[in-house]
């Protein structure tokens, strides 16, 4: 069983649609949570980034961590085809490497 | 905005060459990581650097990978002999220090092995 899962999609939604984008993981001494987007033939780039449990928010984006239930999600509001892409989730320790998920590819139609 | 630099951005080789990737970091950055990705995979850390030193490499194969940061600056990272299984995208990237959890990626090269 991998560290972190993820669901590899592919996931198409309409334009304007809020989506929700997951992730599970299995060790419970991860305490960094990080979104990164990523478009074809590109490095990821950093979405969002939460220390421990909670919500944080940002513009359209909004991260959600429950550390109880090992799950974290990234909700998209009024999605546009600029945020075609693929989406990582990505934990650690803390001075420890990053682990990452295996991506969940979203396409938004016009 | 600074960015990791990296090239080349694609490489195609024969198996058994020999193939070297450039990265350099975001000026300032301490950290620097060298990542592969397999198409469709996340990313997989196959080295990471503080300042001049290898702080992890538990996950590069050694007998085929070496990597180096000599000046604690840019940094390189070698397969010799290239193996088909080798083929993907290497991304490096680079945080402000070892605590930092923020990475910065490159655009990364990708590899492809005949």
């Amino acid at each position: 069983q991998k560290e972190v899962e993820q669901d590899p999609g592919p996931l198409s939604v309409p334009e304007g649609a809020i989506v929700s984008l997951n992730c599970t993981y299995s060790n419970s001494a991860f305490q960094y949570f990080m979104w990164y987007r990523q478009y074809s033939r590109k490095g990821p780039e950093l979405l969002m980034y939460t220390y421990s449990s909670g919500n944080k928010e940002d513009g359209r984006f909004t991260a959600q961590v429950d550390k109880s239930s090992k799950y974290i999600s990234l909700f998209i509001r009024d999605s546009q085809p600029s945020d075609s892409a693929t989406y990582l989730c990505a934990m650690s320790m803390g001075a420890q490497k990053l682990v990452f998920g295996q991506g969940t590819r979203l396409t938004i139609n016009p | 905005e600074a960015e990791v630099a990296q090239s080349p951005r694609y490489k195609i080789t024969e198996k058994s060459q020999a193939v070297a990737f450039w990265c350099d970091p975001i000026s300032g950055h301490a950290t620097l990581y060298w990542y592969r990705q397999i198409l469709g995979q996340g990313p997989e850390l196959l080295v990471q650097f503080q300042d001049e030193s290898v702080v992890d490499d538990s996950q590069l194969p050694k007998d085929r990978f070496s990597a180096e940061r000599l000046k604690g600056v840019d940094s390189t990272l070698k397969i010799q002999p290239a193996e088909l299984g080798d083929s993907a995208m290497y991304l490096c990237a680079s945080s402000q220090d070892r605590g930092d959890e923020k990475l910065f990626f490159g655009s990364g090269t990708q590899l492809s092995v005949l």
